[in-house]
């Protein structure tokens, strides 16, 4: 079993949708999560961090819920700029991640 | 402020032979981690320096694999003696800390191919 689990897609949304992605991780011990984006095989780069009050950022909101060991990522009004691949990060200790293999958003006009 | 720099971007070698990935890390930062990425894979982590020190390196395969993180001079990831299987895209992160809570910058990696 993979250490974070999320589903790959993909979501073919049309614009203005509200989508959402889950992501699931095994490791009681995980103590940092992550969304990252990725587009088109190059650099990830940092989303948002994710807490368990959940937190917003935008039109970006990321909840976890540790007693489940779930993470989740909702994107409300949908760009084509949101295009990319979503990979849920987690952490347990200093910054060696761990990431899920990632879920792809196509968004269309 | 230059962001965490790689070199090559793209590097061909023929099976049997050596391969030399350069990182650079962000200004002011001393951790530096090497991930990959396999063709429609996520990023898995390799290892984890500190100046002149190899603090994890649990994601290495154990042979033709090296790295290293001089007190000058960029990281080195050493893949000796490639084989097709060795193809993916390699990138580098570097942090100020350790806190896990510290986001990581990653460079624009390397994609190594293996014919």
């Amino acid at each position: 079993r993979k250490e974070v689990e999320q589903d790959p897609g993909p979501f073919n949304v049309p614009e203005g949708a509200t989508v959402a992605f889950n992501c699931t991780y095994s490791n009681s011990a995980s103590q940092s999560f992550f969304w990252y984006r990725q587009d088109c095989r190059k650099e990830p780069k940092l989303l948002m961090s994710v807490y368990s009050s959940g937190n917003e950022d935008g039109r970006f909101t990321a909840q976890l819920n540790r007693a489940s060991q779930y993470i989740s990522l909702l994107i409300r009004d949908s760009k084509l700029s949101d295009s990319a691949t979503y990979l849920c990060v987690v952490s347990r200790y200093g910054n060696k991640l761990v990431f899920g293999a990632g879920t792809i958003l196509r968004v269309k006009s | 402020n230059a962001g965490v720099m790689q070199n090559p971007r793209h590097l061909v070698r023929r099976r049997g032979q050596e391969a030399r990935l350069r990182c650079s890390p962000m200004k002011g930062h001393s951790h530096v981690y090497w991930y990959r990425q396999l063709p429609e894979e996520g990023l898995k982590f390799m290892v984890y320096l500190q100046k002149e020190n190899i603090i994890d390196e649990s994601g290495m395969p154990k042979e033709r694999f090296s790295a290293e993180f001089p007190k000058e001079g960029p990281s080195i990831l050493r893949i000796q003696q490639v084989v097709r299987g060795d193809s993916a895209a390699y990138f580098c992160a570097s942090s100020p800390t350790t806190a896990s809570n510290s986001p990581l910058h990653f460079g624009n990696g390397t994609r190594l191919t293996v014919t």
